[in-house]
């Protein structure tokens, strides 16, 4: 089992906004990364620390965190937003990396 | 380009070994700490292994601790990891990723591999 949680699932409505959370202990002491994955492709860093978007990422993904979840914000979702997207952080011991079991976007 | 590609997967039997390489590429090597991380078929990622900049400090995910060793070789731009003791849980796509600065264990890996893969059958 993951020490990071995420919902399965979720969907949005192609223009609006979509909020993908990621519950874990650890979060309340490490920052969160996400990444995107499309089918047969490797994973995509979009957004990490506290404020950081690598360069190419537009700018309608945002991160955010609050207590023990964090949330990955698609403002304005686009058919290419349609993914799979992961967290993850520091483990609560420290001396470990976890992911979350990865949420399935679909833009509707 | 900065570039990271995989190679040394294959199909092996339980309880046989592989080495799988990473080959860094565009950017010092040396300067960054790297990641080795695993999907199984059909399954989300898990972390595997991670190495700092000049191989001081070394972690391993518990699924392989003891039978996964990971090294790098930055005069000649590679990251390695050696799997023993192979299960059929361990058949999954292998990706080495680059954490975008020397810390270790952030989770932050912003370039990665195609991936490489492995099968554990017999």
């Amino acid at each position: 089992s993951s020490e990071l949680t995420q919902d399965p699932a979720v969907s949005v409505a192609l223009g609006q906004t979509v909020r993908i959370t990621c519950q874990g202990d650890s979060l309340r002491s490490f920052y969160v990364s996400w990444y995107q994955q499309k089918p047969g492709q490797a994973p995509l860093l979009v957004f990490y620390g506290k404020n950081n978007r690598p360069s190419g990422i537009p700018d309608r993904l945002s991160g955010s965190s609050s207590g023990n979840t964090a949330s990955l914000t698609i403002t304005g979702a686009q058919a290419e937003d349609e993914a799979d997207y992961y967290c993850n952080s520091r483990d609560s011991s420290g001396s470990h990396v976890v992911f979350g079991g990865g949420t399935k976007l679909t833009v509707l | 380009d900065v570039q990271l590609v995989e190679s040394g997967g294959g199909l092996v039997k339980p309880g046989g070994s592989l080495r799988l390489s990473c080959a860094a590429s565009g950017f010092t090597f040396s300067s960054y700490s790297m990641n080795w991380v695993r999907q199984a078929p059909g399954k989300g990622l898990e972390w595997v292994s991670s190495i700092t900049s000049h191989s001081n400090y070394i972690y391993y995910a518990d699924s392989v601790k003891g039978r996964f060793t990971i090294s790098r070789d930055n005069a000649d731009n590679s990251l390695y990891l050696q799997m023993n003791s192979l299960r059929v849980e361990d058949t999954a796509i292998y990706y080495c990723a680059r954490a975008p600065s020397p810390r270790i264990l952030t989770g932050e890996m912003d370039v990665w591999g195609k991936g490489t893969t492995v099968t554990v059958s017999s």
